[in-house]
């Protein structure tokens, strides 16, 4: 079955620094892999997908994920981080076949330090 | 577009009452979802509809659980009775197609307290 595993629950970085959220997923076939941020109160917002092609892909508001097969994970970066980036953010496989049906993890909550 | 809308955005009920949440999904989206989050459990998808027929609601935990879809632009999901562990926020999201590469549109959510 496929899961989704966000090793982190709570990561703490100071404003200007880089970032590096951790997802690992579980799929037999190639996955389609997502990056949604949620702010307090609101609901969630996609950052970027990937589904096939180049295994780098850019998102909004400056962020990035790298797909590798190999460590079967998918994370999430950006190389500078602003006190708006405060969220929880959280990856999400497609469970597959045409269903739209999305695995989410654990969600990892990101605090900025000033 | 507006989004997609949920209302109530809050409710507070007590126990035994009946809750209904409403969703008005995306124009044009023929995919729409409910999900449930609480801290225990993270994100659950309860059911979702394709051209307003359920098609997986093998996330409804329980009978008092039922959801709905009379027409593309509007769908309910009731809670009867309501019980304090249905405390969470429930969302609704819609998608255009069920493709697995189909971005997921989440409404802001409605936060239920059932005391």
């Amino acid at each position: 079955a496929q899961s989704v595993t966000q090793p982190d629950i709570h990561i703490t970085v100071s404003e200007g620094a880089s970032l590096e959220l951790r997802c690992n997923y579980s799929y037999g076939a190639t996955p389609y892999l997502f990056w949604y941020v949620q702010s307090p109160g609101q609901g969630l917002q996609l950052l970027l997908k990937y589904f096939s092609g180049d295994t780098l892909v850019q998102g909004i508001k400056g962020f990035e994920a790298e797909f590798k097969r190999s460590q079967s994970s998918f994370n999430l970066r950006k190389p500078s981080v602003h006190w708006s980036d405060a969220a929880e953010y959280f990856c999400a496989v497609g469970a597959g076949g045409n269903t739209g049906k999305l695995i989410f993890g654990q969600g990892t909550t990101l605090q900025v330090k000033p | 577009d507006a989004g997609v809308i949920q209302s109530p955005r809050h409710e507070v009920t007590e126990m035994g009452q009946e809750v209904t949440l409403r969703c008005k999904p995306i124009s044009g989206h023929d995919y729409l979802f409910w999900y449930r989050q609480t801290m225990m459990r993270g994100l659950e998808l309860l059911i979702y509809f394709n051209n307003n027929v359920p098609i997986d609601d093998s996330g409804m935990p329980e009978d008092r659980f039922s959801a709905k879809m009379p027409n593309a632009s509007f769908s309910t999901l009731k809670i009867q009775p309501s019980e304090p562990r249905d405390s969470a926020v429930y969302f609704c999201a819609s998608s255009r197609t069920g493709g697995g590469q189909e971005t997921q549109y989440f409404g802001p959510g409605t936060r239920l307290l059932v005391l």
